[in-house]
């Protein structure tokens, strides 16, 4: 099955820096990409997703970037902010009948 | 719509007792998914649904576990007898399709066993 490392497990920023957070998969077949965010104690929402299409998405201050041939893909979040503080998770998943397959995810706290 | 709903929000319990969790996915979803989550394991999918059929359980951790889905508007999590080690928050999911389709969570079943 599916496997997906994240890194790193957590990590600090200040107010305005940019942060990157990274994901490996390990199934050549996985096609779909979603990031979720999850602050304290609330559920995991989705906050970008891109497709094995293309290589880049861009969403006001977040972007993801994949490159399939080295199965990876990375989140980038610029001019960060305090309320960006919050636990993301990277997630893949194969086309048919398949789930989402998720990382262990990655703590960011984001200094004032 | 008001997302997945899950209930109850918050259960404390005593280790031995029957748990049930519930879960009515949104409406014209035809996935339900089942997740555990936990400092040490993170994000585990317990078992899914697909049209009401249990795909894929494989992730339950033993027989105490089981879960149905009797209709498209409702699902249970039981746990019987419950342990310490059960203590998580278990989130219900769900998602129009299988594959690359946003899964949306529900708040979570906040889980103590005492």
């Amino acid at each position: 099955g599916e496997n997906v490392e994240q890194h790193p497990s957590t990590l600090s920023v200040q107010e305005g820096d940019s942060a990157v957070i990274k994901c490996t998969y390990s199934d050549s077949a996985s096609n779909y990409f979603p990031w979720y965010k999850q602050e304290l104690g609330k559920r995991p929402q989705l906050i970008i997703d891109i497709r094995s299409n293309v290589g880049e998405k861009k969403d006001q201050r977040i972007a993801v970037t994949l490159n399939k041939t080295a199965k990876h893909f990375s989140l980038h979040i610029t001019e960060t902010q305090p309320e960006d503080s919050a636990v993301y998770f990277c997630a893949a998943s194969m086309s048919g009948y398949s789930t989402l397959t998720f990382g262990k995810g990655t703590m960011l706290l984001v200094s004032p | 719509d008001a997302g997945v709903i899950q209930s109850p929000r918050h259960e404390v319990t005593e280790m031995g007792q029957e748990v049930t969790l519930r879960c009515k996915p949104i409406s014209g979803h035809n996935s339900l998914f089942w997740y555990r989550q936990t400092m040490m394991r993170g994000l585990e999918l317990l078992i899914y649904f697909n049209n009401n059929v249990p795909i894929d359980d494989s992730g339950m951790p033993e027989d105490r576990f089981s879960a149905k889905m009797p209709n498209a508007s409702f699902s249970t999590l039981k746990i019987q007898p419950s342990e310490p080690r059960d203590s998580a928050v278990y989130f219900c999911a769900s998602t129009p399709g299988i594959s690359g389709n946003t899964i949306y969570f529900g708040e979570g079943s906040w889980l103590t066993v005492v």
